[in-house]
């Protein structure tokens, strides 16, 4: 079956702009997880889901990062007035419930000019 | 001090070898144990999981953890061109919940 998706692939963005990144898990997967990955780095947790409810959010940088997922399926994260610092991979993993592996999607690579 | 330490590498082998890959951590708490790996311009992929102390195998690959002096392993047996790859160790501290990952080392088999 299909895996984690992520859209877009690539976004280059100028400083001050908004953007949005949306993450489509496999499907029936109960929790959904958003990760950043900077270059030689491995992961590092921003916030998680299971179904609609946002569990964790301990790992946002600041109150410009924000994700939502209203339906309990697609999750978006958006950044606000982004800063160059924010440049990075963005990745999300789904799990189904019952699982403790998380399944990652193919990341979005997010560069702030 | 980062929760998990890993070595970066790059760790370099002829085809055949055997591997070894560790982490250290330092947060008692954590209880499942997982290595990934990830190839270039792509996601980290599952390759083992370890729930506890112990040893589990895979093929060529087994995972040990050792809680008690808070060390994880993976060895790769008859490593092949084809292990080139980031491996990244990841542990939690329940069954759900954010993964705290490695920096990854960086593995390659040259033939």
């Amino acid at each position: 079956g299909a895996g984690v998706s992520q859209s877009p692939r690539y976004k280059v963005t100028k400083r001050g702009q908004d953007v949005a990144l949306r993450c489509d898990p496999i499907s029936g997967h109960v929790s959904l997880y958003w990760y950043r990955q900077a270059l030689g780095q491995g992961p590092e947790f921003l916030t998680y889901f299971n179904y609609e409810a946002q569990q964790d959010k301990s790992g946002l940088p600041n109150d410009r990062f924000s994700a939502e997922r209203p339906e309990g399926s697609i999750s978006t994260l958006t950044i606000q007035r982004t800063e160059q610092r924010d440049s990075a991979m963005y990745r999300c993993a789904s799990s189904p419930v019952g699982q403790e592996t998380q399944y990652f999607g193919p990341g979005t690579r997010l560069l702030v000019l | 001090q980062k929760e998990v330490e890993q070595d970066p590498g790059p760790l370099s082998v002829p085809e055949g070898a055997i591997v070894s890959l560790n982490c250290t951590y330092s947060n008692s708490a954590f209880q499942y144990f997982m290595w990934y790996r990830q190839y270039s311009r792509k996601g980290p992929e599952l390759l083992m999981y370890t729930y506890s102390s112990g040893n589990k195998e895979d093929g060529r690959f087994t995972a040990q953890v050792d809680k008690s002096s808070k060390y994880i392993s993976l060895f790769i047996r008859d490593s092949q061109p084809s292990d080139s790859a980031t491996y990244l160790c990841a542990m939690k501290r329940t069954s759900y919940g954010k993964l705290t990952f490695g920096q990854g080392t960086i593995l390659t088999v040259h033939p």
